[in-house]
């Protein structure tokens, strides 16, 4: 199994306060990603990195903010966090750009 | 905008049954990978298909890519129960994967 932790792995939040996600490799892979996964939509891109402080957004970033410092660490920040952001968020990571590696997941509920 | 689609969304079947779930698009990918997710987990990487025409096998599992690059097809002979989860296809575009929403596949014993 690729080298991917996520933390915390649960989050239980309030409407209006900050949140990050943590996602951490031990592979040294180029890209990593952070989706989000909701019955219904299936799993949906918010922001990628393609190398250190190199980030673009995915199809549904607004709300959301990414920095990556170190190869190993892709962090994603809630500035505000609203109900809607209740999720099931991933983070994955590549070499290639296609196939990916996943985390075990972080399960957000905002209140 | 681009789309896969996968079918059937739901499937229940029992052991030692075949099946065959699909992933279609009217899009080219220049490659397409098919994952396999167990509740509470994340995705977990089954097969890449890279060349129209492929075909891979994976013990019970047969993976197909079809000859333009636009659809892709995952057959399993006599389903297990630990066969049982979701099944998502995605294609390779623009540094990104596209997703289908999955073929969520029940085995019963």
């Amino acid at each position: 199994d690729a080298g991917i932790t996520q933390s915390p792995r649960h989050k239980v939040t309030e409407t209006g306060t900050p949140v990050t996600l943590r996602c951490h490799q031990t592979e040294n892979h180029r890209y990593m990603y952070w989706y989000r996964q909701d019955p219904g939509h299936g799993l949906r891109l918010i922001h990628y990195s393609y190398g250190v402080k190199d980030t673009d957004k995915g199809e549904v970033s607004d709300g959301y903010s990414v920095s990556r410092s170190k190869t190993e660490d892709f962090l994603l920040t809630l500035e505000s966090a609203t109900s809607s952001q209740t999720s099931v968020y991933f983070c994955a990571i590549s070499e290639e750009e296609d196939t990916q590696y996943f985390g075990p997941g972080t399960r957000l509920t905002v209140l | 905008t681009q789309l896969l689609e996968q079918s059937p969304q739901f499937l229940s079947i029992q052991e030692g049954e075949n099946l065959t779930v699909y992933c279609n698009s009217s899009s080219v990918f220049s490659s397409l990978q098919w994952y396999r997710q167990e509740p509470g987990e994340g995705p977990v990487l089954l097969v890449t298909v890279v060349t129209g025409g492929e075909v891979k096998k994976l013990k019970r599992l047969t993976f197909q890519f079809g000859d333009a690059r636009k659809d892709s097809s995952l057959h399993i002979t006599a389903a297990q129960p630990g066969d049982t989860g979701l099944y998502l296809c995605a294609g390779a575009s623009n540094r990104k994967l596209i997703w289908g929403l999955g073929t969520s596949l029940a085995v019963n014993p």
